[in-house]
């Protein structure tokens, strides 16, 4: 495991709320992504940051803002949660140590479900 | 759109088989090619990742990929049921470029 840890691992909420996910690393990896899965859809890469305050939307960044104001630590934020936001959210990070710029290594995962 | 396709399946073949999996991409500039095996409610676990024309074998996995025709596929030799899971491909133009990652083929190995 990359040193990876998602938090909370499972969580409910209802609409309308503010929520934020937090994935947090421990070996210094210059990039980190929020994705979602859901079925049929895959994989879509919601942000995606390349260092300390530097970040970039993904294919489905529309209600999600994203904060890393440390290496370690970067934050999904679903602004007021809509059911259509119920997912499960991985965090994954890439670049060196031990691995190359693209080889992405995934969290645990979030389970969000939005009442 | 960049796109990632692969066949749905689900795949099945039986133990001890060769299970061959396909994907297909649509940016011709694309450099870098992954694969990952994602079990029911688990996180997608990196196993092969392929950047040059050919093949790249580790262990009972083979990557191939064919940057003229954008296709890459991995074989499992010897398939075990413990194999039996959903299969990513992922694919990257550059150095620096999210990864775009297909929907997933699930193989199902019967014992």
């Amino acid at each position: 495991d990359a040193g990876i840890t998602q938090s909370p691992r499972h969580k409910v909420t209802e609409t309308g709320t503010p929520v934020t996910l937090r994935c947090h690393q421990t070996e210094n990896h210059r990039y980190m992504y929020w994705y979602r899965q859901d079925p049929g859809h895959g994989l879509r890469l919601i942000h995606y940051s390349y260092g300390v305050k530097d970040t970039d939307k993904g294919e489905v960044s529309d209600g999600y803002s994203v904060s890393r104001s440390k290496t370690e630590d970067f934050l999904l934020t679903l602004e007021s949660a809509t059911s259509s936001q119920t997912s499960v959210y991985f965090c994954a990070i890439s670049g060196p140590p031990g691995g190359g710029d693209n080889e992405q290594f995934f969290g645990p995962g979030t389970r969000l479900t939005v009442l | 759109q960049k796109e990632v396709e692969q066949n749905s399946g689900p795949l099945s073949v039986p133990e001890g088989a060769i299970a061959s999996l396909n994907c297909t991409y649509s940016d011709r500039g694309s450099q870098s090619f992954f694969w990952y095996r994602q079990y029911s409610g688990k996180s997608p676990e990196l196993i092969m990742f392929i950047y040059s024309n050919g093949d790249k074998e580790d262990g009972r996995f083979t990557a191939q990929l064919n940057k003229a025709s954008q296709y890459v596929s991995l074989l499992i030799r010897d398939s075990q049921p413990s194999d039996s899971a959903t299969y990513l491909c992922a694919v990257s133009s550059s150095g620096n470029t999210p990864l775009v990652f297909g929907k997933g083929t699930r193989l199902s190995v019967i014992a």
